[in-house]
């Protein structure tokens, strides 16, 4: 079964502290990884994928296949980035969303 | 990317009646889907369109229930049937571009 775990539903950090939001996945195949982000109000969108191996808004994410995790990473939070992150999973034929995180940004 | 107006963003509806959602989206795409949101909840599918053929709906939901239509490469509905309480939700519409999916703002639904 292909599987998506976030396994914190919510994580505060303050301004300026660094924040991982993590991600864990279950998939036999080549997965293909994302982060989605939500802000409030704002529909979901994505926010960076495994392939491109860039940083979108100062976050990154590595796919570590040896511990089948996508961790997203941001060396320093901004209030801005207070969001609801899913991470997802393509299989191909499939998308697996995981069960989201709430970040706050404490000012 | 795709851009994809929902419509209607909200509605508050009565126990037994339908609503129709509506999704537009800017270019043609060959796979629409229909995601349900409840609160602290992960999206869960619900059925995926194609243009010309019958939706394939996921484990736990049925036709009967949740029909949608796609008449053409760019539009698709949602009808949410007989409503209930515990249908109230937030529905989205999704298409896929590249293997990337993009998504409405979502239809914010209740049901009294």
């Amino acid at each position: 079964a292909q599987r998506v775990t976030q396994p914190e539903k919510l994580l505060s950090v303050f301004k300026g502290a660094p924040v991982e939001l993590k991600c864990n996945y279950s998939y036999s195949g080549s997965p293909e990884l994302f982060w989605y982000v939500q802000y409030s109000r704002q529909r979901l969108q994505l926010l960076l994928r495994h392939i491109s191996r860039e940083s979108i808004k100062g976050f990154t994410a590595d796919l570590n296949k040896g511990e089948t995790s996508f961790h997203l990473k941001k060396p320093f939070a901004q209030e801005e980035d207070s969001a609801m992150y899913y991470c997802a999973l393509s299989t191909g034929n499939q998308f697996y969303f995981g069960t989201g995180t709430s970040l706050t940004v404490i000012p | 990317s795709a851009v994809i107006s929902q419509k209607p963003s909200r509605d508050i509806c009565q126990r037994g009646t339908s609503l129709t959602i509506q999704c537009q989206v800017d270019s043609q795409v060959t796979m629409m889907f229909w995601y349900r949101q409840q609160p602290g909840q992960s999206l869960t599918l619900i059925a995926t369109a194609n243009q010309g053929s019958e939706a394939t709906y996921e484990s736990g939901f049925v036709i009967d229930k949740f029909p949608i239509s796609r008449p053409n490469l760019t539009f698709s509905t949602l009808t949410v049937s007989n409503m209930s309480p515990e249908d109230s939700s937030i529905y989205l519409c999704s298409v896929r571009q590249g293997n990337i999916q993009y998504f409405g703002a979502g239809t914010r639904l209740s049901v009294l």
